[in-house]
């Protein structure tokens, strides 16, 4: 079974807790993404990678931090720092084809108790 | 700034009806313009897209339109469904394919049987 996976579905965070959100793909794709989307919101980017062991920042990275040591693995930590992380967290892949599309994992939801 | 917009944020139609959803974009060196799908909770599912070279792309009922020069997109959807409603979502990249895309912040659509 082919494609992008994002665990958990729903994940709780508690005041000053580190968490941190899985994404993973079998699509052997170069590029990963991870973007954050707020209710009646389109999606902003927080990190990009392009290749393993390189990553940029988005336009909203403060507050997050992410590592890309295998091509099939691009994890995002929501720090402490991050202080409204109530969100829609999605991970997206892409391959070197600058033709092609981006392709979306179904998402986590991050609830703060 | 590069920004997109989508306007409007939410349309309401009845069954049948063929509609029209617009996004305008800001700076017209775009490389390549996509239309997306999103379902309520769950990750996105490209459509269509649209190089900066063509003028529309085709798929099913759907239609996507270019035009550069006014820094507008359309997409036409003919003889709306139930199963059409749904938050669209359209996004630039400028520069090369590579670059990170640029997403508005959608449009949701309910069809009405």
């Amino acid at each position: 079974d082919g494609g992008i996976t994002q665990s958990p579905k729903y994940l709780f965070r508690k005041e000053g807790q580190n968490v941190t959100l899985s994404c993973e793909q079998n699509l052997n794709h170069d590029a990963m993404y991870w973007y954050r989307q707020d209710p009646g919101q389109g999606l902003r980017l927080i990190y990009y990678s392009q290749i393993v062991n390189d990553f940029q920042k988005g336009d909203i990275a403060e507050g997050y931090s992410v590592s890309r040591e295998k091509k099939e693995s691009f994890p995002l930590t929501v720090t402490s720092a991050q202080k409204n992380p109530t969100a829609f967290y999605l991970c997206a892949t892409k391959t070197r084809d600058f033709q092609e599309t981006q392709y979306f994992g179904p998402g986590t939801r991050l609830l703060v108790l | 700034k590069q920004e997109v917009t989508q306007i409007p944020a939410a349309l309401s139609v009845p069954e049948g009806e063929n509609l029209v959803l617009n996004c305008s974009f800001t700076d017209s060196a775009i490389y390549n313009l996509q239309w997306f799908r999103q379902d309520p909770g769950k990750g996105l599912t490209s459509l269509l897209l649209i190089q900066s070279s063509q003028r529309e792309q085709t798929s099913g009922r759907l239609n996507a339109s270019l035009d550069k020069s006014s820094g507008r997109s359309t997409l036409y959807i003919a003889a709306s469904q139930p199963g059409d409603s749904a938050t669209y979502l359209c996004a630039v990249s400028w520069n090369s394919g590579n670059t990170p895309l640029v997403f508005g912040k959608g449009t949701r659509l309910s069809v009405i049987a």
